[in-house]
């Protein structure tokens, strides 16, 4: 069974630009977490989405946004880009409505770079 | 608002040893909490979990014990191998709420 796939896998954008990347979860798993991973912080939760609609949201500016289509794959955009943005985003997927201890499976992350 | 602690940023321990990772934890709400491990450039992998209602998981080489009187947990790695080097991620989610990580305690197993 294929894992959760991330693309890009490295990016490196300017600051001011828009930057989009995308998840596929696994197959039959209809929720997908986005997480922002920086040294110090930890994994800091961006969104999660189940069945196309956002169900959590963390405590990230508006330039922050998401979306997931009717097949589950999820993209994350980002619009005006800052330094402080350049970190690994990463996309976890799980089965159903509530997590519960099995906890996620999370792709390979997309590292993003801006300069 | 840390609702999980990871204390330690960093840990050294002997290979044949045992490993203790710690994490604190404020929300009483939390059903569930998990150790993921990381190793550089890979996404976190799900390590063990741990039912609010037990206070011991034992899965091989790494047991995770709950006090939920203190609001703490420990993952322990016995024997600890030089392969465990990597980051271990405390986390706690409870019902529809997210997945809460703490901040992560880097293992070097010393050969």
């Amino acid at each position: 069974k294929a894992g959760v796939t991330q693309t890009p896998r490295y990016l490196i954008k300017t600051r001011g630009q828009q930057v989009t990347l995308s998840c596929s979860p696994i197959s039959g798993h209809r929720s997908v977490s986005w997480y922002q991973q920086t040294p110090g912080q930890g994994l800091q939760f961006l969104f999660e989405y189940f069945s196309e609609t956002q169900r959590n949201k963390g405590n990230f500016p508006g330039r922050f946004s998401g979306r997931q289509f009717s097949n589950s794959r999820s993209e994350m955009n980002v619009s005006t880009l800052e330094l402080g943005d350049s970190a690994l985003y990463l996309c976890a997927s799980s089965l159903g409505e509530a997590t519960g201890g099995h906890g996620y499976t999370f792709g390979s992350g997309t590292r993003l770079t801006v300069v | 608002d840390q609702q999980v602690k990871q204390n330690s940023p960093s840990l050294s321990v002997q290979e044949g040893r045992i490993s203790i990772l710690n994490c604190d934890y404020t929300n009483s709400m939390f059903d569930y909490f998990l150790w993921y491990k990381k190793y550089p450039a890979e996404g976190p992998t799900f390590l063990i979990s741990i039912s609010s209602i037990k206070d011991k998981n034992e899965d091989g080489r790494f047991t995770v014990f709950l006090n939920k009187s203190a609001k703490h947990l420990s993952l322990h790695i016995v024997p600890s191998q030089p392969g465990d080097s990597a980051v271990y991620f405390c986390a706690a989610g409870g019902g529809y709420q997210k997945v809460t990580f703490g901040i992560g305690t880097k293992l070097q197993v010393i050969p």
